[in-house]
C-alpha cells in the first residue's frame, strides 16, 4: 500500500518570502506520479504542479516548484514570493499509473497561511 | 471558468437513512470520481466511474454505496442506510483522461450523520 506523509500541519510565511512544504511517501512501485493539489479556504482543491518519477527534472510552474528526491522519497513544494492568495491547504498525492483511473493517496494536508 | 458543482454543500441525516449526494461534473469530461474527508483525516478515494460503469472502487466502498450518472450531467452518490462513519466531506471530481491526475474538484458536500 502507498502512504503519503505531511509532516507539517501548519505554516506561516510573510507575503513576498518563499516557503517549503514537506512530503514523503512510501512505495515500492518504480513508475509513478505525484502531485501537489492546493485548497483555498472555500474553494475548490485545484492542481498546482505534477511530477512523473521517472523524470529527473523537477517541475516547475512559474512560483511553484518542487525537490524531488526518488531515493529518499521526498517531495517538497517551495513557493516563492508569497502572495496573500496563496493561502490555503495544500495536499501531497500518490498515483500508480498506468490505468490506474487517478486513484490518489493523498496526505493529510498543510495548512499554509500567508501574512501581509 | 467550468467548474464542478455539488449539492448540497450540507446535509444532516439520522442513521439509516438513504443520502443522495449530486455533482455535475465539467460538460466535456468523461471520467467521474468520488473522494471523502472524514474530519481530521486523510481525502480518501472512494470510486471511479467511465462509460457508464464503475472503474475501480475502494475498500471503503461497500454494497451501501452506488453511483450512477442518471441523465448524462448529473453524477450521484448514494448511501442506502447511512452510518454514524459516514460523516465526512465528500468531494466529487471529474477530468478528461484517466491517468495524468489532473482532476477537477467541487466543493464538497458535508454530510453529517446523528
Amino acid at each position: 500500500a502507498q502512504t503519503v506523509t505531511q509532516s507539517q500541519p501548519e505554516m506561516s510565511v510573510q507575503e513576498a518570502e518563499t516557503v517549503t512544504l514537506s512530503c514523503t511517501y512510501d512505495t515500492s512501485e518504480s513508475n509513478y506520479y505525484l502531485f501537489w493539489y492546493k485548497q483555498p479556504p472555500s474553494r475548490q482543491m485545484i492542481l498546482v504542479i505534477r511530477q512523473e518519477a521517472y523524470k529527473q527534472q523537477n517541475a516547475t510552474e512559474n512560483r511553484f516548484s518542487v525537490n524531488f528526491q526518488k531515493a529518499a522519497k521526498s517531495f517538497s513544494l517551495k513557493i516563492s514570493d508569497s502572495q496573500l492568495g496563496d493561502t490555503a491547504m495544500y495536499f501531497c498525492a500518490f498515483m500508480k499509473p498506468p490505468y490506474n483511473f487517478n486513484k490518489f493517496y493523498f496526505g493529510s494536508g498543510t495548512k499554509l497561511n500567508v501574512k501581509p | 471558468e467550468p467548474e464542478v458543482t455539488q449539492t448540497p454543500s450540507h446535509q444532516v441525516t439520522q442513521m439509516g437513512q438513504e443520502v443522495i449526494l449530486r455533482c455535475v461534473p465539467i460538460s466535456n469530461h468523461l471520467y467521474f470520481y468520488w473522494y471523502r474527508q472524514i474530519l481530521g483525516q486523510k481525502v480518501e478515494f472512494l470510486v471511479s466511474f467511465y462509460n457508464n460503469e464503475i472503474s475501480e472502487k475502494s475498500e471503503i466502498f461497500d454494497d451501501q454505496f452506488s453511483v450512477e450518472r442518471p441523465d448524462g450531467s448529473n453524477f450521484t452518490l448514494k448511501i442506502r442506510s447511512t452510518r454514524l462513519e459516514d460523516s465526512a466531506m465528500y468531494f466529487c471530481a471529474s477530468s478528461t483522461d484517466k491517468n495524468t491526475g489532473e482532476l477537477f474538484f467541487g466543493e464538497g458536500s458535508r454530510l453529517t450523520v446523528l
